[in-house]
Formats: structure tokens, sequence, C-alpha cells
């Protein structure tokens, strides 16, 4: 079945360090790909997307890149703050599944930011 | 608008007894997802509805679970008996479409089984 493998962590950094959380996935089929964000006490929020090979999502400086053929999905960020501690979550979704969007994650990044 | 909220946040039962968790989707999503995370591992998908029908439920894992949405509007997680295994975090999360395949989460219900 379609799998998620992330980077465990937790991950300490210091403000304004460089960021890469590592993503790989096993899927049939072309799944969606998505990093999912949980800052404390809230739900997950989408962070980003991409839905084919080769796109590239981004949001709040944060960037991942499809790369099917190393079936990864790598989170990155050039300066991290501190308001980006939280757990980060990669997760792919196959549209094939007969209707069903369900989404596979990985088991979550923490993240903490240091100042 | 309302995002998709979930009650209780928090709840804590002995083994053996019931609960319901409830989760209202945010207004005119007709797909409803359940999810669950297990301390430490992965947050795994249990089922998925399509406005009331139960489009997917291959994640529940026995029949001690049952999920519902009359109406197709709020859905309910009852688990009776609880076990120690089911402890962990509930998630809910709302799509407006078939092809849509951003989720909006709610905040999660937190059961412990004690």
């Amino acid at each position: 079945g379609n799998s998620v493998t992330q980077m465990e962590g937790p991950v300490t950094l210091s403000e304004e360090a460089f960021l890469t959380i590592n993503c790989t996935y096993t899927a049939t089929g072309y799944p969606s790909l998505f990093w999912y964000v949980q800052y404390p006490g809230e739900g997950l929020q989408l962070l980003l997307k991409a839905t084919k090979a080769d796109d590239k999502g981004s949001n709040k400086g944060f960037e991942a890149t499809y790369r099917k053929e190393t079936t990864s999905f790598h989170l990155e960020k050039g300066s991290v703050q501190v308001s980006d501690s939280a757990v980060y979550f990669c997760a792919l979704s196959d549209g094939d599944q007969g209707g069903s969007e369900k989404l596979v994650f990985g088991k979550g990044t923490k993240l903490t930011v240091n100042p | 608008e309302a995002g998709v909220t979930q009650f209780p946040s928090h709840s804590v039962i002995e083994k053996g007894q019931t609960v319901t968790l409830r989760c209202d989707p945010i207004s005119g999503h007709d797909n409803l997802y359940w999810y669950r995370r297990v301390m430490g591992k992965e947050i795994k998908f249990l089922l998925h509805f399509v406005k009331e029908s139960k489009q997917d439920e291959s994640g529940m894992p026995n029949n001690r679970f049952l999920a519902e949405r009359t109406g197709g509007t709020y859905s309910t997680l009852k688990v009776q008996p609880a076990e120690l295994e089911d402890s962990g975090v509930y998630f809910c999360a709302s799509s407006p479409g078939i092809q849509s395949y951003e989720q909006y989460f709610g905040p999660g219900t937190r059961l412990t089984v004690t």
C-alpha cells in the first residue's frame, strides 16, 4: 500500500538557520503530495501542496518540489523563525482510490526554533 | 467562515465505557473524514463520508467503532466499549468536492482510556 516516510525529530534549530525535513513516499499511481503543519494547540493546516511531478509548492517561505525520480518531497526553508516551531507532516493523496482522497501521513517531525 | 470544530477537546474514560466524539465540518462541505493518531505513530485514516453515505470505511479498526453522519451535516464517532489501545487524538477533516484534495482539519479530540 501507499506509505510516507519522513525524517523523525525532534529537530532543534536557531533562528535564521536553514531547514530541511526529508520526506519520501511509496505509491501506486500518481499521488498528490502535501505538507501539513500543526502549531501548538491547533489542528492541522495545509502548508503547501504539489499535484504532479516537478511541481513546486511554496508558502510562508517554505518550499517543496515533487521529485518523481527519487519519490521525494523534501520541505525546505532558508531562514526559520521562532514562530515556525510546530509539528510538520508529509502526506500523500491518491485520487485513484475510487473517489476517496484519503490522506496517508508520515509520522511527523517536531521542529523547535530557538531565538 | 467557521472552521471544522470538534467536541470534546479532551475525554478521559475507563476501559469498557462508551465515548462519542462529534465533528462539525465547514458548512457546505460534502466530504468528511475521520483520522486518528496514536501516540508516536502516523495519523491514520479511519473513514470518509460523502454527504451522509460512507464512501470508504477501510480504516475502521474493528466493530467497536461506529460512525454516523445523519443528514449529511455533523458526524459522530462512537467507541463502545473503549479499550486502552483506543487512546490517541481523533481528527476530523472536511473538503468541499470530490476532486478537492485540500482537507480542512479540526483541532482534534484527545481520548485517554485508563
